[in-house]
This record gives C-alpha cells, structure tokens and sequence, in this order.
C-alpha cells in the first residue's frame, strides 16, 4: 500500500505570493491532517478535514486554508506569503478521526520557502 | 485547552544504556498520548500510543511508555539504546472529543553515542 504523498516537495515563493500544497493520502483514509513545523515553534495543527469536511482548527490566520476532495486528496493554499511562513509542511492520514481508527501516517513533507 | 512538555530538548547517551526521555501533559479532559519519531530526513512515524485499557504500552523496537494520570505524565524509556536509535521524539495529546487535533511537544534529540 503506498504512503501518503506530498507533492511538490521543495517550493520557493516570494512574500506576497500565494502557493497550495498537495496531500494524496493512503488508499481507503478518509482524514487528513496538516501541520507545520519549524525551528521556533516546533509541530503546529493546522486542520484537519474528514469526508470533505473541516473538523478541528488550530490556531493559525485565515491566510492558511484548505480543503478535501471526494477522493479524500486534501490541499492547502496559504495567500499573501510572509517570511514567517516558511516551514515544512505535513500532512498526515488516518482511516477515521477517532479512538483505534485514529493512528495518522505522515508524508515526507513540502519545505516551503519563503523570500 | 492541552499542551505538552518535554523537559529535554537534548538527551545524550551512551550506546548500551538506559535512556528516559519525559513528557508532561496539561488537559481538564481525557485524553489520548502518543510519542512520535522523526528520524533524519525523514518524516514522523507513530512509536507507540496510549488510548485506553494499561497504562504501559509497548512499541516493536523496545521503546515503552507508561501513562500517568495523577503525574500527568507519559515518559518514554528503553533499557538499552542503540546508535539506530539517533533521532528527535516527540510526545503529543489529543483530547477524546476532537481526538485528531493532536498537539505535539517540543521534541527531544536523542543523541547515542558509541
């Protein structure tokens, strides 16, 4: 069974631009996840979105949106860049969204850089 | 709202001995506790997880963690570590109702050495 993708893995934007990111999750997963990650604030949810449907939020500006497709492919689309932005992105997937079903197998990541 | 803290940002040791990496949790519900591994360049895997029935849970490679509620505690241990066991583990939380927001720790690397 392949893992989850995460595609492009690497991106260089310059502030101001806006960039989405792609999630294929593991085939039959229904949720999927996103996490940034850096340096100074370590591992951050993002949100998570089950059968097209966001269903938790974490702390971060409207900039930072997303969305899950009927195949459960998620993306996630930040606008109007800043520098602070630059981070790796993860996404994770699980086969539902609570208790034994809630065991979340991540992807390598997109490094998003940010100029 | 949960947090987690790992007390170590750094723990070195030698290959052979007993390492303890801690993790302290701060939630007013139940809920779920995790250590995840990222090894170099490479993304996270799920080490082991606690999620109900014995507070010590087991992972393949030799790892344990036992759940405490009245410490609030879920410390990661191995007797004896191995130089293939370089990397940064990070404990997370998530509370039983929005049990995938999980919140994860600042990480601790685990440096082995020979």
């Amino acid at each position: 069974k392949a893992g989850v993708t995460q595609t492009p893995r690497y991106l260089i934007k310059t502030r101001g631009q806006q960039v989405t990111l792609s999630c294929s999750p593991i085939s039959g997963h229904r949720s999927v996840s996103w996490y940034q990650q850096t340096p100074g604030q370590g591992l951050q949810f993002l949100f998570e979105y089950f059968s097209e449907t966001q269903r938790n939020k974490g702390n971060f500006p409207g900039r930072f949106s997303g969305r899950q497709f009927s195949n459960s492919r998620s993306e996630m689309n930040v606008s109007t860049l800043e520098l602070g932005d630059s981070a790796l992105y993860l996404c994770a997937s699980s086969w539902g969204t609570g208790g034994v079903s809630l065991e979340q197998y991540f992807g390598p990541g997109t490094r998003l850089t940010v100029t | 709202a949960q947090s987690v803290t790992q007390l170590d940002s750094q723990v070195p040791v030698f290959e052979e001995a007993p390492v303890e990496l801690r993790c302290n949790y701060s939630s007013s519900v139940s809920v779920y506790l995790f250590w995840y591994v990222q090894y170099p360049n490479q993304g996270l895997q799920l080490l082991l997880k606690y999620l109900s029935g014995s507070t010590l849970v087991e992972s393949i490679n030799g790892f344990e963690a036992e759940f405490n509620k009245s410490q609030t505690s879920f410390h990661l241990r191995k007797p004896s570590v191995h130089i293939s066991d370089t990397a940064e583990y990070f404990c997370a939380v998530s509370e039983l109702r929005s049990a995938s927001k999980i919140i994860f720790g600042s990480g601790t690397r685990l440096s082995i050495r020979p």
